[in-house]
């Protein structure tokens, strides 16, 4: 079935420093979708890419989606303690089952 | 109804007992799923609901549980003669139809 890799698994990372997690699919994708689980707490959606090298910002995060539709990245740059956290990359399967990635989680030392 | 509620949010029960978990979803929402979460990894996806009709459910899925919808509305996730490796973080999710998946906040099972 349908499954996605992300990389790293883990990463810890001095405040203001760069984050980059990267999430791959053996298939092309129609979409993918960035999620964030904070500790203690359930997936929040972040956002979602449709285009092939679409390329997304929300304030400090940025999602990239690849050109092959089969792997997309997210950025954070000058990491806070706020940032701390899973992140998720989920793809559907058909037309409505999320499938989700193994998760980066993040540690953001102050 | 400003999210998904899901009830209890922790359950202990001993193993081989039933239990019962809900989900009430967003009002407007016609679609959604169960999924399972243990420690560090992602969710598991465990079965999906459009409207009152179950359309899949994993392999992973044992006969002991089952979901219903019976309304389209609410939804149940009953785990018969609970064992120890059902311990997990069920989350319940619901979205319309090409938009995100809205999660609550789970329920957290420990079979002792």
């Amino acid at each position: 079935g349908q499954q996605v890799m992300q990389i790293p698994q883990y990463q810890h990372v001095q405040e203001g420093e760069d984050f980059t997690t990267y999430c791959n699919s053996s298939t092309t994708l129609s979409n993918i979708q960035w999620y964030k689980q904070r500790p203690g707490g359930h997936p929040v959606f972040l956002i979602q890419l449709v285009k092939s090298g679409e390329v997304k910002k929300q304030k400090r995060l940025t999602f990239q989606f690849g050109e092959a539709k089969k792997n997309s990245s997210l950025h954070i740059t000058a990491t806070q303690t706020t940032d701390v956290g899973t992140y998720f990359c989920a793809v559907t399967s058909g037309t409505y089952k999320y499938i989700f990635g193994t998760g980066t989680r993040l540690k953001v030392l102050a | 109804d400003t999210g998904v509620s899901q009830n209890p949010r922790h359950k202990i029960t001993k193993r081989g007992q039933n239990v019962t978990f809900r989900c009430d979803p967003i009002s407007e929402h016609n679609r959604l799923y169960w999924y399972r979460q243990t420690l560090g990894q992602g969710p598991e996806f465990l079965t999906y609901f459009q409207n009152e009709a179950q359309l899949e459910k994993s392999r992973l899925l044992s006969d002991r549980f089952s979901a219903e919808r019976p309304k389209g509305s609410f939804s149940t996730l009953e785990i018969q003669r609970t064992e120890q490796g059902d311990s997990a973080m069920y989350l319940c999710a619901s979205s319309s139809m090409t938009a995100e998946a809205f999660f609550g906040q789970g329920t957290r099972l420990t079979v002792v």
